[in-house]
C-alpha cells in the first residue's frame, strides 16, 4: 500500500510569509507526527495527533507554528510570519497506534525561507 | 529528560569491513528503541524496533542489539549501497527522541 506522502516536496518562501505543509498518512494509522530536521541533526519532535486532536504539542517552537488534522487523516502544518531560522526539512510520520508502535516517515518537505 | 547519543558521528569503511555503530540512551520507561536508515534527501526508513534488554534483530547484513543503556547496530561485510545515515531513537512515556545519527560511508 501507499506510504506517507507529503506536499510540496520543496517550498521556497520569503521572510514574513505564511506557508502550509501537507501530510497524508498511511491509511488506517490513527497517530500522526510532525518533526523538523536541520542539516546534520536527527529529527526533532514538533507535535503528535491521536485522531483529530493534538495529544502533545510540546515541541512546537512558538505560536507561529500550528497544525491541524480536522478529519483524523490528512494533517496540515501551518507556519505564520516565517523566519530564516525556520528553514529545515519538515517530516511527517504515522503509526497504527501511539506509544511504542513503529513510526513510518514520509519524504519530507524542504522549506527554505529567504 | 530522554536523551540519545550516537557514536561515531561519521564512519568510513572499506567494502567487506565489518563494524558497529553505538547508540547510548537514557529514558524513563522504555517503550521501544528504533533504528532508521536515512539516504540524502529522503525521509528515515524503518529498520528495527527493540523493546527489551537482550533482544536482537537481524536483516540482511544488519543486526541490532539492546542493553539497558545502549544499542548497537552491527554491520557485517558491508557493501557500498549500505552507505547512509543511521538514526537511533527511543520512545519513553511521550515523544520519540532521536540521536544525531551516524553517517556511514562504504568505499568499494
Amino acid at each position: 500500500g501507499a506510504g506517507v506522502s507529503q506536499t510540496p516536496s520543496n517550498k521556497v518562501t520569503e521572510k514574513g510569509k505564511y506557508v502550509e505543509l501537507r501530510c497524508d498518512p498511511i491509511s488506517g494509522h490513527t497517530a500522526l507526527y510532525w518533526y523538523r530536521q536541520s542539516l546534520g541533526q536527527g529529527p526533532e519532535f514538533l507535535i503528535y495527533f491521536q485522531g483529530t486532536g493534538a495529544a502533545d504539542d510540546s515541541g512546537l517552537p512558538n505560536d507561529r507554528f500550528f497544525a491541524v488534522r480536522p478529519e483524523g487523516s490528512v494533517s496540515t502544518l501551518k507556519i505564520q510570519r516565517t523566519e530564516r531560522g525556520d528553514s529545515a526539512v519538515y517530516l511527517c510520520a504515522s503509526s497504527l497506534n501511539p506509544l511504542g508502535e513503529t513510526q513510518y516517515f514520509g519524504p519530507g518537505t524542504r522549506l527554505l525561507v529567504l | 529528560e530522554d536523551q540519545v547519543t550516537q557514536s561515531p558521528e561519521a564512519l568510513r569503511l572499506q567494502e567487506g569491513e565489518s563494524s558497529s555503530l553505538n547508540c547510548s540512551y537514557t529514558v524513563s520507561g522504555l517503550r521501544g528503541l528504533f533504528w532508521y536508515r536515512q539516504d540524502p534527501g529522503k525521509g528515515p526508513e524503518f529498520l528495527f524496533t527493540l523493546y527489551s534488554a537482550g533482544e536482537e534483530k537481524e536483516k540482511e547484513r544488519l543486526k541490532a542489539t539492546l542493553t539497558k543503556k545502549e544499542s548497537f547496530l552491527h554491520i557485517t561485510a558491508p557493501k557500498p549501497e549500505d552507505s547512509a545515515t543511521y538514526l537511533c531513537a527511543v520512545q519513553g512515556a511521550q515523544k520519540l527522541v532521536f540521536g544525531q545519527g551516524t553517517r556511514l560511508t562504504i568505499n568499494p
